[in-house]
């Protein structure tokens, strides 16, 4: 299985800042990957897809690159409702796989 | 407008089981591939299985395979998940999911492993 590395587990921000969160995988995966937003009590929130699309809806502060084995996502300036838990996953081949999280929460 | 919405959640025992269904509407149902999601308690996200649109493809993850059974009734627009053999470490919220990049998910629905 394909694993997914995602750094770091936990970040402390303030509204404002630009923040960036990486995952990278075990072996290469194109652009197999999207990432999620998930907050206590609600379903997981796409916000990009195929590495680098946003997905409708989402504002355009978010903004994924990388291709094959490293990934990024990043938030340009960070709002109170961003504070949240980002998840990557892959979707090149099964077991899909997603990284251990990354916790965002207010400095 | 696309909706899922899961049900079949609800406390059983270990050792025993429990159907989830998933009824989606505001798409062609047949044309996608469908998915089962899962966070446990405390725990990150987690993909279960996967079964194509005819329904003659499914995938598990390795720590349902045997034990979960994916379906689907194209008819019905309903998604299932057959879980047998339930383990205390299946206790999760379960979602159904569209297609990757879709980005359509259910609310989902709670199971509880314990005795």
């Amino acid at each position: 299985a394909i694993q997914m590395t995602q750094s770091p587990f936990s970040l402390s921000a303030s509204v404002g800042d630009r923040v960036t969160i990486t995952c990278r995988a075990s072996q290469g995966i194109g652009n197999d990957l999207s990432w999620y937003q998930k907050k206590p009590g609600k379903a997981p929130k796409l916000l990009i897809y195929v590495a680098s699309s946003l997905q409708s809806g989402v504002p355009s502060r978010f903004s994924g690159s990388g291709s094959g084995t490293d990934f990024t996502l990043t938030i340009s300036s960070l709002q109170p409702e961003d504070f949240a838990t980002y998840y990557c996953l892959q979707h090149y081949n099964y077991p899909y796989t997603f990284g251990q999280g990354t916790k965002l929460d207010i400095k | 407008e696309v909706q899922l919405l899961e049900s079949g959640g609800g406390l059983v025992q270990p050792g025993g089981s429990l159907r989830l269904s998933c009824a989606a509407s505001g798409f062609i149902f047949s044309n996608f591939a469908m998915n089962w999601f899962r966070q446990g308690p405390g725990k990150g996200l987690e993909w279960v299985s996967t079964i194509g649109g005819t329904g003659s493809t499914t995938y598990y993850a390795d720590s349902v395979r045997g034990r979960f059974t994916i379906s689907r009734d194209n008819s019905k627009n309903t998604l299932y998940l057959q879980m047998s053999n339930l383990r205390d470490d299946d206790t999760a919220i379960y979602y159904c999911a569209n297609s990757i990049g879709t980005g359509y998910w259910g609310q989902g629905t709670l199971v509880t492993v314990s005795s």
